[in-house]
């Protein structure tokens, strides 16, 4: 099956630094990827949708400015943690679509295995 | 509002059958995902139904009925190994999926 790769697998950082996450479709192209956070004992929880060569779409109370992401190819997509503080520590999930044009019924979502971030 | 609900927990016994609900409304329907997500780690995808009727995998059985708004998760010879959250997930008419909160399945020996 389709394989998606996240790096690193997990961070731990001071507080105020920045931390890149990379999502990458190694086996496909993906023109949209999507980034999800998971506190634990709660649902995922979608913070943006990232589309190839555009801007990413964010979900309501997710700060533009502090989640910056960056989908420069149909293989990569990238999030990165501004000034990063202490409740921003969470698991971080992305997943890539597989879109089959005019066949919903092979569309499905590939997820990465996830960062866990620590911020000190 | 867009609303997905599922139950919080269920505990079943290894060998037998255990059947997930999962009721849905939303803004428009692509398709319902379910996936599995074991403690500490990303969810796996498990099924996918866009039209009505019982899709079969193995030991798990995903089914869909659009016009109830309803759909369940099937795990037939529960395997200790099945233990995990299982989530259900609404693709809506912008193609974005909507969570349910997951279903925590315990499996007793």
């Amino acid at each position: 099956g389709a394989v998606v790769s996240q790096h690193p697998s997990w961070v731990i950082c001071k507080s105020g630094t920045s931390v890149k996450i990379e999502c990458r479709s190694l086996d496909f192209q993906a023109t949209t990827m999507f980034w999800y956070r998971q506190f634990p004992k709660q649902s995922l929880m979608l913070m943006a949708t990232s589309n190839e060569g555009s801007k990413a779409t964010y979900e309501q109370g997710v700060e533009k400015d502090k989640f910056l992401i960056n989908h420069a190819s149909l293989t990569l997509s990238t999030l990165t943690v501004t000034s990063a503080h202490p409740e921003d520590s969470s698991f971080y999930i992305c997943s890539a679509r597989i879109e089959v044009a005019g066949d919903l019924a092979q569309e499905t979502q590939y997820f990465g295995p996830g960062t866990r971030l620590l911020v000190l | 509002g867009q609303n997905i609900d599922q139950p919080t927990e269920m505990t079943a016994t290894e060998g037998a059958i255990v059947q997930i609900n999962c009721t849905y409304q939303t803004s428009g329907f692509n398709g319902l995902f379910w996936y599995q997500q074991h403690a500490g780690e990303a969810p796996t995808f498990l099924s996918y139904n866009v039209l009505d009727g019982l899709e079969e995998k193995g030991r798990f059985s995903s089914f869909l009925s659009r016009s109830k708004g309803y759909s369940y998760l099937l795990l037939k010879e529960l395997q200790m190994k099945d233990s995990a959250s299982y989530l259900c997930a609404v693709m809506d008419s912008n193609y974005q999926l909507i969570w349910g909160a997951g279903t925590k399945l315990i499996i007793k020996p």
